[in-house]
């Protein structure tokens, strides 16, 4: 079974600063999605950003950019200039590649306070 | 631009009640979903429907909880007997490229 770990149960990072959160993930399959959401007080889940496993280049969204590593299994968000409204939960999630499959397995979060 | 809508957004309930959980997918969407999220936990996985059936769920989704999409739009969740630890926001989802969800709705059983 595929599993998703998020070790940082709480960061924080000065306004206008960078800050990365880290997530592992563990899965015998060879393609599979990986996603980032965001889920502010207001508890809706919010898309961040998404990579495709067969994809070698980083997905970028703005400030927003993830570091690959496939052969390591690790999906890591960094936040360039970070902003108050970035201050939220922060969930890493997997799904398997195609068909009726697509559930998302999700981490356990990370909170981000970002300090003015 | 499209969105999941959830119904309602806040639903208190007396233990052993029944409830249902309403949503509307993307109207172009085919894969549709439930999630549950205890408070202050990860969000997890119940149930996956597609073409008129569940096509996946989890330990969590027992025989108290059903899903049905009983006219082309609606998506429902429904609890049959609910219990404290039924407590919890539940999102729906539906899946074209991209998974998208609803904003949830807050079960609190008492």
């Amino acid at each position: 079974a595929q599993t998703v770990t998020q070790s940082q149960p709480e960061m924080s990072v000065q306004e206008a600063e960078t800050v990365t959160l880290s997530c592992t993930y563990d899965t015998s399959e060879s393609d599979y999605y990986l996603f980032w959401y965001k889920q502010p007080p207001s508890r809706q889940m919010i898309l961040v950003i998404r990579q495709e496993a067969y994809k070698q280049q980083n997905a970028t969204e703005n400030r927003f950019s993830v570091n690959f590593q496939k052969a390591a299994k690790s999906f890591s968000l960094k936040i360039s200039d970070s902003q108050l409204g970035d201050a939220a939960m922060y969930f890493c999630a997997y799904r398997n590649y195609g068909g009726s499959q697509g559930n998302l397995i999700f981490g356990k979060g990370t909170k981000l306070s970002v300090k003015p | 631009e499209p969105e999941v809508t959830q119904t309602p957004s806040h639903q208190v309930t007396q233990m052993g009640q029944e409830v249902i959980l309403r949503c509307v997918p993307i109207s172009n969407h085919l894969y549709f979903y439930w999630y549950r999220q205890i408070l202050g936990q990860k969000v997890e996985f119940l149930v996956s429907f597609y073409n008129n059936e569940i096509s996946e769920k989890s330990e969590i989704f027992d025989d108290q909880f059903s899903v049905e999409r009983p006219d082309g739009s609606n998506f429902t969740l429904k609890i049959r007997s609910t219990k404290l630890e039924d407590s919890a926001m539940y999102f729906c989802a539906s899946k074209g490229p991209e998974q998208f969800f609803g904003p949830g709705t807050r079960l609190t059983v008492l």
